[in-house]
């Protein structure tokens, strides 16, 4: 089946540093990736979408100079936490759809990032 | 009103028990429903898919979507402590938007032995 890899798993970071995050699709091309952030016991909150070789399309209240998108292949995808503050501690997942298909390949996650920022 | 309405829980069950997971939806051009399962500090691993009315089942585990009332619905059969997770029903719309899966609360499941 598909797979989607993500790491770390875990960071801890000083605040003002900046993070990367790595999602990559092993066994399938994403031509869509998908950044989601989670709080304890909520939801998933979709961050962004990203078009292998496009600019990603950001939600409503996301701020794209903060977290940086860059999708350069079609099996990774890179999420960066510019100037992390403690506010921007959470739990990061990814998500990969290949292209023409709604299921099978599409939209498997990964297995999530815990991003403390102290 | 949010797009996918579902329960937040938490919801408490004996081991064996049938559980009942359900959504409710908004958006009528949503054609294609979900069911993740997602373990604490994990990502939602797909359990199952329809995009019809009607029941599908899978082991213990039968989806079933009711178009007509916009219901959603998750039978977990014989239920075991390895259950105990967050269930997040999804639905894709039909066209522009097409990529963008919509997420409901999800609903924390706790099977107790």
């Amino acid at each position: 089946g598909a797979v989607v890899s993500q790491h770390p798993s875990w960071v801890i970071c000083k605040s003002g540093t900046s993070v990367k995050i790595e999602c990559r699709s092993l066994d399938f091309q994403a031509t869509t990736m998908f950044w989601y952030r989670q709080f304890p016991k909520q939801s998933l909150m979709l961050m962004a979408t990203s078009n292998e070789g496009s600019k990603a399309t950001y939600e409503q209240g996301v701020e794209k100079d903060k977290f940086l998108i860059n999708h350069a292949s079609l099996t990774l995808s890179t999420l960066t936490v510019t100037s992390a503050h403690p506010e921007d501690s959470s739990f990061y997942i990814c998500s990969a759809r290949e292209a023409g298909t709604v299921m099978n390949y599409g939209y498997t996650f990964g297995s999530g990032t815990r991003l403390t920022v102290v | 009103q949010k797009e996918v309405e579902q329960d937040p829980g938490p919801l408490s069950v004996p081991e064996g028990a049938i559980v009942s997971l359900n959504c409710t939806y908004s958006n009528s051009a949503f054609q294609y429903f979900m069911w993740y399962r997602q373990y604490s500090r994990k990502g939602p691993e797909l359990l199952m898919y329809t995009y019809s009315s009607g029941n599908k089942e899978d082991g213990r585990f039968t989806a079933q979507v009711d178009k007509s009332s916009k219901y959603i619905s998750l039978f977990i059969r014989d239920s075991q402590p390895s259950d105990s997770a967050t269930y997040l029903c999804a639905n894709l719309p039909r066209r522009g938007g097409y990529n963008k899966l919509i997420f409901g609360a999800g609903t924390r499941l706790a099977v107790h032995p």
